[in-house]
């Protein structure tokens, strides 16, 4: 089965500050979503990636997926107290039936210092 | 829009005691999802269902069971509670046929075994 991993495990940023998490696995990777989690609440979603080299952006998060499509990063320029919470990297188990499930990686705590 | 609704939102069990975590989602979504999340282990798949009257297990099904009558929900029953099903339960959907498809949660289940 697929092994997402997600570097770091944690990070505490200064407001304002820039920061990316990486996710990566262990296999190709067929389309590959990032959520975000508050303490406490469930899994929101940000973005899904599907082609290699695909780039996308929302506010002030960029997600990418590497051209060989076994890794994705996760960039927020100019962090804020509101980015605060854990990302989650989660990818689908491969293609037709065995893409319905989802894999997740461990998950990546930010804390943003004020 | 509900989406996808969790009920309870905590819950308190000696161990032996049964409960039924509820779980329904109002987007006619043909895939639904049981995981557990738990410090340090990330989110683990416990059943699974492709639709009404299909189920699979997941990665951790051990002492948990599902059903699927309905497209809408998707219970997860525990026969018996032990401490070690002490987390946070979430359930999710998406729509199947075609897989990169956004997975969408519930807010969780606080589940304490005592």
């Amino acid at each position: 089965s697929q092994e997402l991993e997600q570097s770091p495990q944690s990070l505490i940023v200064q407001e304002g500050k820039n920061l990316t998490i990486n996710c990566t696995s262990s296999k190709t990777l067929y389309g590959l979503y990032w959520y975000k989690q508050k303490y406490g609440e469930g899994l929101i979603f940000l973005m899904m990636l599907q082609k290699g080299g695909e780039e996308k952006s929302h506010e002030k998060i960029t997600a990418k997926l590497d051209e060989k499509k076994q890794q994705s990063s996760l960039h927020i320029t100019a962090s804020q107290p509101s980015h605060a919470g854990t990302y989650l990297c989660g990818a689908d188990e491969g293609k037709g039936a065995a893409g319905n499930k989802l894999t997740f990686g461990g998950g990546t705590r930010v804390l943003v210092k004020p | 829009n509900a989406g996808v609704t969790q009920t309870p939102k905590f819950q308190v069990l000696k161990t032996g005691q049964s409960m039924t975590l509820q779980c329904a989602q109002d987007m006619n979504h043909e895939y639904m999802s049981w995981y557990r999340q738990d410090p340090g282990m990330g989110l683990r798949l416990i059943h699974y269902s492709v639709g009404a009257g299909i189920t699979d297990q997941g990665e951790v099904p051990n002492g948990y069971n599902v059903s699927r009558s309905t497209t809408e929900d998707f219970p997860l029953r525990l026969l018996s509670a032990a401490p070690s099903q002490t987390s946070v339960y979430f359930c999710a959907s998406r729509r199947t046929r075609v897989a990169k498809n956004i997975q969408y949660f519930g807010a969780g289940t606080r589940l304490s075994v005592l």
